[in-house]
């Protein structure tokens, strides 16, 4: 079975600093990989994915994301950071059923 | 479009008690799943519904009943309500149930058990 590691619970970041969130994986095939964030009372929202292909996928507001398979990571970017990424985001490995496993999380705050 | 809708938004219940949360989707999705989050473990499949008329138990099943009505449509039941089952519900949905595909998530169902 599949699972995801967030080593970093919270992470506190200046407005337009960068910002990086890690994440392990541990599948024994190629994983599907997603970074989703949930802004506070919302659900989640789909960041960028990764199936095959271009090792760095890039997603919606301004976030990337590298997969690198002998780290087992998928490491979330941005390279300036708003306040308005104040957020909880998850990592999430998919394997070839139903099941999506979620990393706990990790809450950015964003300070001014 | 609504997307993923879920009812109540907000719920307490005593011990014992029993309640269903809804859930429907307007996207033709054939995949309908519950998830709960709880600080510090991320989002734990609950239940999923690969394709209308088939339900199947995922990581922490037990507590919970679902009914899949509809292709719409995936509710999930509480039928004596434990203090352990306060948490805050997601109903997802996507086009096929594989870890290939994207989850579409509704705003959450907080639960409150007294």
């Amino acid at each position: 079975a599949q699972s995801v590691t967030q080593p970093d619970i919270h992470i506190t970041v200046s407005e337009g600093a960068s910002l990086e969130l890690r994440c392990n994986y541990s599948y024994g095939a190629t994983p599907y990989l997603f970074w989703y964030v949930q802004s506070p009372g919302q659900g989640l929202q789909l960041l960028l994915k990764y199936f095959s292909g271009d090792t760095l996928v890039q997603g919606i507001k301004g976030f990337e994301a590298e997969f690198k398979r002998s780290q087992s990571s998928f490491n979330l970017r941005k390279p300036s950071v708003h306040w308005s990424d104040a957020a909880e985001y998850f990592c999430a490995v998919g394997a070839n059923d139903y099941k999506l496993s979620f990393g706990a999380g990790t809450t950015v705050t964003v300070r001014a | 479009n609504a997307g993923v809708t879920q009812t109540p938004k907000f719920q307490v219940l005593k011990t014992g008690q029993s309640m269903t949360l809804q859930c429907a989707q307007d996207m033709n999705h054939n995949s309908m799943y519950w998830y709960r989050q709880d600080p510090g473990m991320g989002l734990r499949l609950i239940y999923y519904s690969a394709s209308e008329g088939t339900t199947d138990k995922g990581e922490v099943p037990n507590g919970y009943n679902v009914s899949r009505l509809n292709k719409r449509e995936f509710s999930l039941r509480l039928e004596s309500a434990a203090p352990s089952q306060t948490s805050v519900y997601f109903c997802a949905s996507s086009k096929q149930g594989t870890g290939a595909n994207v989850l579409t998530f509704g705003a959450g169902s907080r639960l409150t058990v007294l």
